[in-house]
């Protein structure tokens, strides 16, 4: 267990909808990086934040979008949901100069 | 592009025996590197990083990184069934990052008794 927790576990939209899903960090980790891992395939950076401000993003639409509380929680909000975003979301922890990060246990979610 | 390219796999390690795992990358400025494991049906939980050329060992696990060949492995020695997952390797996207992390699309291992 990494103390890295998502919600939901499991969720189902149609195409055009709204999604968010959040993410609370390890204890003391003040950064958070979300990630999108499709079936078959190594998670894709989304993007970062650290004390609240977005530190750096993938290749991703504006759609994509986020947040960073106090608290180093965090929320990953999609927009305009397409099929291909059906994938598994993995929120990671870390602390600054600390390197890899680790993972929640991931929301899964499929647009119908 | 950067990349980061393993080979997909499955590799077959007889139980007992050493699980050998390559993984390439293109970017020369990478400085972090990263192995996690995944289980089917979950997330990557990390096994090591390494940041200098040369070995660095954990139990069972060895990582082996040459910055002038741009090659990073995990070598897994007396594999055991509960080894049998997907192996990811991972970089840091660039140099002065943490965090950030580009991935291979990982290595599916199955240990055999």
């Amino acid at each position: 267990e990494t103390g890295v927790t998502q919600s939901p576990t499991h969720l189902i939209k149609t195409r055009g909808q709204q999604v968010t899903l959040r993410c609370s960090s390890q204890s003391g980790h003040n950064t958070v990086s979300w990630y999108q891992q499709a079936l078959g395939q190594g998670p894709q950076f989304i993007f970062q934040y650290y004390r609240e401000e977005e530190n750096g993003r993938g290749n991703f639409p504006p759609r994509f979008s986020g947040l960073q509380f106090p608290n180093y929680s965090s929320e990953l909000n999609v927009n305009a949901l397409e099929l291909d975003d059906s994938a598994l979301y993995l929120c990671a922890s870390s602390l600054e100069d600390s390197g890899g990060g680790y993972f929640g246990p991931g929301t899964r979610l499929l647009v119908l | 592009q950067k990349e980061v390219e393993q080979n997909s796999g499955p590799l077959s390690v007889p139980e007992g025996a050493i699980a050998s795992l390559n993984c390439t990358y293109s970017d020369r400025g990478s400085q972090s590197f990263f192995w996690y494991r995944q289980y089917s049906g979950k997330s990557p939980e990390l096994i090591m990083f390494i940041y200098s050329n040369g070995d660095k060992e954990d139990g069972r696990f060895t990582a082996q990184l040459n910055k002038a060949s741009q090659y990073v492995s995990l070598l897994i020695r007396d594999s055991q069934p509960s080894d049998s997952a997907t192996y990811l390797c991972a970089v840091n996207i660039n140099p002065d990052s943490w965090g950030k992390l580009q991935f291979g699309a990982g290595t599916q291992v199955v240990v055999t008794p």
